[in-house]
């Protein structure tokens, strides 16, 4: 079965760019998207289509696709971007959830 | 606005089944795809599977034959039961009207389901 794979944390002092990986067999072949999850609140789409932002999402919240890995990207992290981070694919008509990333700010 | 309003938490014993409504509005309930997903305790977002008008249904394989999902297109709600619940079924369960290109994507608030017995 497909798989997508996540470092479980990664930390960022606030202001500095936060990188969340993930990474599977030819991803670059197929669309990802990116939710982002806080503490007892349902998930929120940051980045859909790889790269897309819906609206409402602020613009220090960017994603690539690429190879055998999508990136999400965060620059001038906050503190209210703490929160767990989760990418998305298809695999045919099943859809495939990362690990998901623990990210901490401080 | 969108808006998707799920039923109340629910406390099952094991073996029994769980039925968790999902009540849409603010979009054509018709229009996109109903996904289930989860999140126990500890773990990661669960896909489930997700459903596409009355009977255009995909479950993932995991829980396959456990698994049921309907909705009611005119009271534009969506419903999940899940059969044979296991202490392992433990988790806040969400419903996400998405639609295929990714850029239509509303989360219900989640149902605590919790078995103990």
């Amino acid at each position: 079965s497909y798989e997508l794979t996540q470092s479980p944390s990664v930390s960022v002092s606030p202001g500095q760019t936060a990188t969340i990986t993930c990474s599977a067999d030819k991803l670059g072949d197929k669309k990802v998207c990116w939710y982002q999850q806080k503490t007892g609140q349902s998930p929120v789409l940051v980045i859909y289509q790889d790269g897309n932002r819906p609206s409402g999402i602020p613009e220090r919240f960017s994603g690539s696709n690429s190879g055998n890995t999508a990136t999400l990207t965060i620059r001038g992290t906050q503190a209210l971007d703490e929160a767990d981070y989760y990418c998305q694919a298809w695999d045919g008509s099943s859809v495939i959830f990362g690990g998901g990333t623990k990210l901490t700010v401080l | 606005q969108v808006q998707l309003v799920q039923s109340g938490a629910e406390v099952q014993k094991p073996g029994a089944s769980v039925k968790v409504s999902c009540k849409a509005s603010g979009y054509s309930f018709s229009t996109y795809t109903m996904h289930w997903v989860r999140r126990a305790p500890g773990q990661g977002l669960e896909w489930m599977g997700w459903i596409y008008g009355n009977d255009n249904i995909r479950y993932s394989q995991k829980f396959q034959g456990r698994v049921a999902f309907t909705s009611d297109t005119s009271a534009s709600t969506a419903f999940m039961e899940l059969r044979s619940l296991g202490s392992q079924d433990t988790a806040v369960y969400y419903c996400v009207a998405r639609s295929a290109a990714g850029d239509f994507d509303h989360w219900g608030q989640g149902t605590l389901v919790s078995v103990s017995s």
